[in-house]
C-alpha cells in the first residue's frame, strides 16, 4: 500500500532531550513537510523540503532541525533549544503541480510528543 | 504566521442541513486546498481549487474562490453526522499554509 508513516505514535521526552520523529513515504512524492499543532489551534509550517539534499525554514524552525538524505524520509529532530516542545507533528508529503504549484498533501497519522 | 483565517471558528447544524465555512488569506496564492481532520488524526484532502477557477464541486462538497477578495468557502450539503470534524483551508504561496479551523458539529 502506497502511503506515509509516522513514527512512534506516541513519545515521551525528558527535559534537555533530543528526539527524532520518524517520517516516511513510498508516494515517490518529492515534496514533504512538517507541521505542528497544538491543541484547538491550525498546523504551523516548521520545515519543508521540495528536493533531495535540500529543505527550508517554515514559520517556527527555532529548536528543530530536518534531513533530508533520501527522497523517501524526512526526520524530524526536537532538540532541547525548544522551549515548549509538547504537541502533535504532523508530516506531510505532495507533488508539484508545475505553475499550479502544490498538490494534494497526504498526511501520516501524527506523533503526539509529550516532554516530562 | 498562519496565511489563512477560518471562519467561523465552531459551527453546530442539525443533520440534514447545509454547513458553510469560509476562509480568508492575505497574499497571492496558486491554489487553495480544503482539508478535513478527525480528533487526534492527520489531516484529508477534500478539494483543491487552483488560483483561476471559481468554483469546484465535489460530490457533497462545493468550493468557491475569490482572489480578489482574497477568499473561498467551503459548502457541504445535506451534512451528515459523520461530517462532524475539523475543517482547514491551506493555500499554496509556494509553500503551504493553514488557518486555525472550523470546528463543525453536526448532531443526528
Amino acid at each position: 500500500d502506497g502511503g506515509i508513516t509516522q513514527s512512534p505514535k506516541y513519545l515521551f521526552r525528558k527535559e534537555g532531550q533530543n528526539v527524532t520523529l520518524s517520517c516516511e513515504q513510498n508516494l515517490n512524492h518529492d515534496a514533504m513537510y512538517w507541521y505542528r499543532q497544538d491543541p484547538g489551534q491550525g498546523l504551523r509550517l516548521i520545515y519543508y523540503s521540495q528536493i533531495v539534499n535540500d529543505f527550508q525554514k517554515g514559520d517556527i524552525a527555532e529548536g528543530y532541525s530536518v534531513s533530508r538524505e533520501k527522497k523517501e524520509s524526512f526526520p524530524l529532530t526536537v532538540t532541547s533549544a525548544q522551549k515548549n516542545p509538547t504537541a502533535f507533528y504532523l508530516c506531510a508529503s505532495s507533488v508539484q503541480i508545475g505553475l499550479a504549484g502544490v498538490g494534494e498533501q497526504f498526511f501520516g497519522p501524527g506523533t503526539r510528543l509529550t516532554v516530562l | 504566521s498562519q496565511q489563512g483565517e477560518e471562519d467561523p471558528q465552531a459551527l453546530s447544524i442539525q443533520e440534514g442541513e447545509n454547513a458553510t465555512m469560509n476562509c480568508s488569506y492575505k497574499t497571492s496564492i496558486n491554489n487553495l486546498q480544503w482539508y478535513r481532520q478527525n480528533s487526534g488524526r492527520g489531516l484529508v484532502h477534500l478539494i483543491l481549487i487552483r488560483s483561476n477557477e471559481r468554483e469546484k464541486h465535489s460530490g457533497r462538497l462545493r468550493v468557491t474562490l475569490d482572489t480578489s477578495k482574497k477568499s473561498s468557502s467551503l459548502l457541504i450539503t445535506a451534512s451528515r453526522a459523520a461530517d462532524t470534524a475539523s475543517y482547514f483551508c491551506a493555500t499554496d504561496a509556494g509553500d503551504m499554509r493553514f488557518g486555525a479551523g472550523t470546528r463543525l458539529t453536526v448532531k443526528p
